[in-house]
């Protein structure tokens, strides 16, 4: 069965500073590989997605995730974190088993942002 | 395009009463979500719909949960009788191909239930 660990709920960072957020999976095969957003009352949204082509995905907001087969990693970073970064940041896995279309959201992870 | 919608946004209501979340999904999408987020949970997928058809409902709670969509266009999931420990965000997402494409989130509706 697939898994997504994203370690660490919560993440604080410095304005300016980098952002780094662990997301892992278990997978026989590459799946295919989310990040999403929340901001405070709102629903997710796609950061970026890995589908088989380039290892490093580019996303909005200045947000790029990097694919590492040999580590089952798809870790987001952002080299300079922004006030309006602070949000929560949830990875998701897709894969496709004997059962079918699977998709699977990690825990989340809060990003705070200290001015 | 409007994206997806989701009413009511907030709902408050009494034990026992019978709940109706309502959402309309991204014209052309063919894939509707029902999530619920809560502290303890987290995200959870409850059901999913493909061509107006549910293809996974595991994660439905228990038998006072039930879920239609009748078109397209439209689709509900209702709670009843309601419980206090079904307070939560319930999200509506969309999509066009599975699971395996972006899904695209509606606003939640959270409900409260004393």
């Amino acid at each position: 069965a697939q898994s997504v660990t994203q370690l660490g709920s919560h993440v604080s960072v410095s304005e300016g500073a980098l952002v780094l957020l662990r997301c892992n999976y278990s997978s026989s095969v590459p799946p295919y590989l989310f990040w999403y957003v929340q901001y405070p009352n709102q629903g997710l949204q796609l950061l970026l997605k890995y589908t088989s082509a380039a290892t490093l995905v580019k996303g909005i907001n200045g947000f790029e995730a990097e694919f590492k087969k040999s580590e089952t990693s798809f870790h987001l970073t952002k080299p300079s974190a922004h006030m309006s970064d602070a949000a929560e940041y949830f990875c998701a896995v897709s894969e496709f088993d004997n059962t079918g279309n699977q998709f699977y959201f990690g825990t989340g992870t809060s990003l705070t942002v200290i001015p | 395009d409007a994206g997806v919608i989701q009413s009511p946004r907030h709902e408050v209501t009494e034990m026992g009463q019978e709940v109706t979340l309502r959402c309309k999904p991204i014209s052309g999408h063919n894939s509707l979500f029902w999530y619920r987020q809560t502290m303890m949970r987290g995200l959870e997928l409850l059901i999913y719909f493909n061509n107006n058809v549910p293809i996974d409902d595991s994660g439905m709670p228990e038998d006072r949960f039930s879920a239609k969509m009748p078109n397209a266009s439209f689709s509900t999931l209702k709670i009843q009788p309601s419980e206090p420990r079904d307070s939560a965000v319930y999200f509506c997402a969309s999509s066009f191909g599975g699971l395996g494409n972006e899904q695209f989130f509606g606003p939640g509706t959270r409900l409260t239930v004393l």
